[in-house]
């Protein structure tokens, strides 16, 4: 059964540094997808990047980098440049081919100081 | 295009009430589902269908229930509304493309408040 673990619910990082948010999966499937999804404080989920299992290269989306290591099943988020905008809640999640649904890790709050 | 739609934005029931959640995209996507979020949580697959006529339940099944009829509406239906059940509920849509799945579309969600 497919499984996502999000371990660190709060970050606080200065501004301009980067962060990397964890996650870490479980599967079986050898064919899988991994997201980051961002939910500010006015509630709306914002898709931010996606990685197949079989890509062969990091998914990169402006400043947001998904670090894909297979082996060790993580999927971290890299955010470079933090801004004071970052500041939201962060989902991973997953979904295998063989399965239809996608589940959601517990997420981390991200906090930016100025 | 308007997306994934909701409706209503924000919801009181009484407990043991019933009301029915309505959801609508027009993307022609195939997958569907519904998830709840509760406060400082994660979001929790309630059911998800990937066509007209399937459904399936997901992780926190218990106390709704959902159809699909057409390919554009997935409504959930909560039965005898129960304080537990008091949540911020989102739909979503996806299409599939094999042998790699693909982006999910959100609604805003609606906020249901059982007392």
């Amino acid at each position: 059964a497919q499984k996502i673990t999000q371990t660190q619910p709060g970050m606080f990082v200065q501004e301009k540094e980067a962060v990397t948010l964890d996650c870490t999966y479980d599967t079986s499937d050898p064919s899988y997808g991994l997201f980051w999804y961002k939910q500010p404080s006015s509630g709306e989920m914002i898709f931010l990047i996606y990685q197949g299992s079989y890509d062969q290269q990091n998914a990169t989306e402006g400043r947001y980098s998904l670090n894909f290591q297979k082996a060790r099943k993580s999927a971290n988020l890299v955010i470079s440049a933090s801004q004071l905008g970052d500041s939201a809640m962060y989902f991973c999640a997953m979904t295998e081919s063989s399965a239809s649904k996608i589940i959601f890790g517990s997420g981390t709050r991200l906090s930016i100081r100025p | 295009n308007a997306g994934v739609t909701q409706t209503p934005k924000f919801q009181v029931l009484k407990t043991g009430q019933s009301m029915t959640l309505q959801c609508a995209q027009d993307m022609n996507h195939e997958y569907m589902s519904w998830y709840r979020q509760d406060p400082g949580m994660g979001l929790r697959l309630i059911h998800y269908s990937v066509g007209a006529g399937i459904t399936d339940q997901g992780e926190v099944p218990n106390g709704y229930n959902v159809s699909r009829s057409t390919t554009e509406d997935f409504p959930l239906r909560l039965l005898s509304a129960a304080p537990s059940q008091t949540s911020v509920y989102f739909c979503a849509s996806r299409r599939n493309r094999d042998p790699q799945p693909y982006e999910q579309y959100f609604g805003p969600g609606t906020r249901l408040t059982v007392t």
